[in-house]
């Protein structure tokens, strides 16, 4: 299985952009990299997957380098609404591969 | 579309009952899982299903028994529940057809509190 490292925390500040890293050194060719959002009492929220390259979306972008080992979920202009805890995960369809870890708990500060 | 529903919001049991704790998702999802949440930590795996009557279990299985008849209904089942059970409980579903592991929606879950 593909185990993910994070870092525990992290601060900033409202208007920042905020890059959190993921380390995934034994990815396997068929799996994907996907992140999650967490706010407290509630289930984790998508926000985006990618395979390669790079990936952007409405509210943030995945950079991946070619080695995939490692991927910086980034996070433009933070708001205090981003204060959450944040996954990263690895693996293909196979359920059985789900491993969310700690995550990373972002604080957003005015 | 409700999306993925759980009942109950929360419950207490002694030691030794069993429950059931429901799911049901309108988004017609082949998959489902069941995971739970321990204070600060993240959400561990404990049974999954790729479509009716398939079930299989995750990282953390013991305890715990889980049914599909439906592709809308998942409910997971405790039977003698113990103090070690306490945890936030999170249902979800997503539609995965390909290798691709598509994004999964999350119920807002069920605390459980066994004294």
């Amino acid at each position: 299985l593909a185990k993910t490292t994070q870092p525990i925390s992290m601060d900033s500040y409202e208007g920042q952009e905020v890059n959190i890293t993921c380390s995934h050194n034994n990815i396997a060719t068929n799996d994907y990299i996907t992140w999650y959002q967490q706010f407290p009492s509630q289930g984790p929220r998508f926000i985006i997957q990618g395979y390669k390259t790079k990936v952007t979306n409405e509210v943030a972008s995945l950079f991946i380098p070619a080695d995939r080992k490692s991927s910086t979920l980034s996070l433009p202009r933070v708001s205090l609404s981003d204060t959450a805890v944040y996954y990263c995960l690895v693996g293909d369809s196979s359920a059985s591969k789900i491993i969310f870890g700690s995550g990373t708990r972002l604080s957003i500060r005015p | 579309n409700a999306g993925v529903t759980q009942t109950p919001k929360f419950r207490i049991l002694k030691i030794g009952q069993s429950m059931t704790l429901q799911c049901t998702q309108d988004m017609n999802h082949n998959y489902m899982y069941w995971y739970r949440q321990d204070p600060g930590m993240g959400l561990k795996l404990i049974y999954y299903s790729v479509g009716a009557g398939i079930t299989d279990k995750g990282e953390v299985p013991n305890g715990y028994n889980v049914s599909r008849s439906t592709t809308e209904d998942f409910p997971l089942r405790l039977e003698l529940a113990a103090p070690s059970q306490t945890s936030v409980y999170f249902c979800a579903s997503s539609y995965t057809i390909d290798r691709a592991p598509y994004e999964q929606y999350f119920g807002p879950g069920t605390r459980l509190t066994v004294t």
